[in-house]
């Protein structure tokens, strides 16, 4: 089982609509979690932190469930911009050593059309 | 600008040739890190420094090296030993204590062989 697990996609979805997307993780020691975009051929960049109690910034919203160690990203109201690759990232280091283990999901495509 | 910077954008390697990919920051961070990214899979992590003068091995360190001389620089070199080469390198940093702390990406580097 991959340590971080998304659907690759596409994702085709016409402006204006409403997309969800799903990531699972294996290790329930984990303790920080984040989503990240990447526009094809780019460098990843943050797109927001997952807290506990759920967070959203604009138009996204994540979501974390640790019981079911599940991770969501809901975008609203898709732009043509929006079309990117969305990477589920996980922090998997330890504690005791201060070593920040980031571990990327394989990413999701969205790909948002007129 | 902070950001962090990666040379050269492209390279090409020669059969039996190392090559050296550079990344500077100007972040102040104390954590650096390299991945590789390969279509269609996740990043993978090479080497990581999380103070000058000290690196460890990441999961798929062989057939490549590193050094961290000073704060800002973490060069990494792509040895002759390493026989799959072709990839997307991306170097990124982060501040030291890891509890939702994101790691930032420079714009990295795509290796080629000749």
């Amino acid at each position: 089982r991959k340590e971080v697990e998304q659907d690759p996609g596409p994702f085709n979805v016409p402006e204006g609509a409403t997309v969800a997307f799903n990531c699972t993780y294996s290790n329930s020691a984990s303790q920080s979690f984040f989503w990240y975009r990447q526009d094809c051929r780019k460098e990843p960049k943050l797109l927001m932190s997952v807290y506990s109690s759920g967070n959203e910034d604009g138009r996204f919203t994540a979501q974390l469930n640790r019981a079911s160690q599940y991770i969501s990203l809901l975008i609203r109201d898709s732009k043509l911009s929006d079309s990117a690759t969305y990477l589920c990232v996980v922090n998997m280091g330890r504690l005791d050593t201060g070593f920040q283990k980031l571990v990327f999901g394989t990413g999701t495509r969205l790909l948002v059309s007129p | 600008d902070g950001g962090i910077t990666q040379s050269p954008k492209y390279l090409f390697r020669k059969e039996g040739q190392n090559v050296t990919l550079s990344c500077e920051q100007n972040l102040n961070h104390d954590a650096m890190y390299w991945y590789r990214q390969d279509p269609g899979q996740g990043l993978r992590l090479i080497y990581y420094s999380q103070i000058v003068n000290d690196f460890q091995k990441g999961d798929i360190a062989e057939g490549y090296s590193v050094s961290r001389e000073k704060k800002e620089s973490f060069p990494l070199t792509v040895t002759s030993a390493q026989k799959n080469p072709t990839a997307f390198y991306l170097c990124a940093s982060s501040t030291q204590g890891w509890v939702n702390q994101p790691q930032h990406f420079g714009d990295g580097t795509r290796l080629s062989i000749l």
